[in-house]
């Protein structure tokens, strides 16, 4: 299947630092998704971007499908921005098969 | 509006016993999944449907079951727990189209002894 695997790891930032999380992938996608799960468990899904870039407020992302990878920007880190983020991806035509990284976890200090 | 909903929230189970986990959504997604959490190893599927009576194995399909009688509900069933299934579970449902964005419930947080 399908290999995802997200850099860094760990990450700890002082409010309002900027900061850019990397997913790479290891198949032709046409399914890519990223979620952030805070503190309390909840994982809201924060885009959907099989390819293209896309902003919501201080977040955006991009994927470079052909270059197999996506990158999620944060800029002006809030302490609320803490917690665990994950890319998830499907090989094309296996759109049911979503498989995770193992995350990105950030710390936002004051 | 509910989005998904998961119950219990948390069960402490000793081997050997049987439970169901349910999930159930109200935003007539089609595509509904099981996915489970262990600590350092990001979520690893269990089992989707993509719609009422289909159901298929993810990637830790064993020791568990799903069935698919409506739209709205997607119960988990473990049928004789195992230390191993220890574990946080997550439901999810999507829907079919332009945007296949994946929404969880709140999580089950399973502990068997």
């Amino acid at each position: 299947g399908i290999q995802v695997e997200q850099s860094p790891p760990d990450l700890i930032l002082q409010e309002g630092a900027n900061s850019t999380l990397r997913c790479n992938f290891s198949d032709s996608v046409n399914n890519l998704q990223w979620f952030h799960q805070n503190p309390w468990g909840q994982l809201i899904n924060l885009f959907y971007i099989p390819s293209g870039t896309k902003q919501n407020g201080r977040l955006s992302a991009t994927t470079v499908a052909t270059e197999r990878y996506s990158l999620l920007y944060i800029s002006s880190s809030q302490t609320t921005d803490s917690g665990v983020y994950f890319c998830a991806s499907a090989i094309t035509g296996t759109a049911s098969k979503l498989t995770f990284g193992t995350g990105t976890r950030l710390q936002v200090t004051l | 509006n509910a989005g998904v909903t998961q119950t219990p929230k948390f069960q402490v189970l000793k081997t050997g016993q049987s439970m169901t986990l349910q999930c159930a959504q109200d935003m007539n997604h089609e595509y509904m999944s099981w996915y489970r959490q262990d600590p350092g190893m990001g979520l690893r599927l269990i089992h989707y449907s993509v719609g009422a009576g289909i159901t298929d194995q993810g990637e830790v399909p064993n020791g568990y079951n799903v069935s698919r009688s409506t739209t709205e509900d997607f119960p988990l069933r473990l049928l004789s727990a195992a230390p191993s299934q220890t574990s946080v579970y997550f439901c999810a449902s999507r829907s079919t189209g332009l945007s296949e964005k994946l929404f969880f419930g709140s999580g089950t947080q399973l502990s068997v002894l």
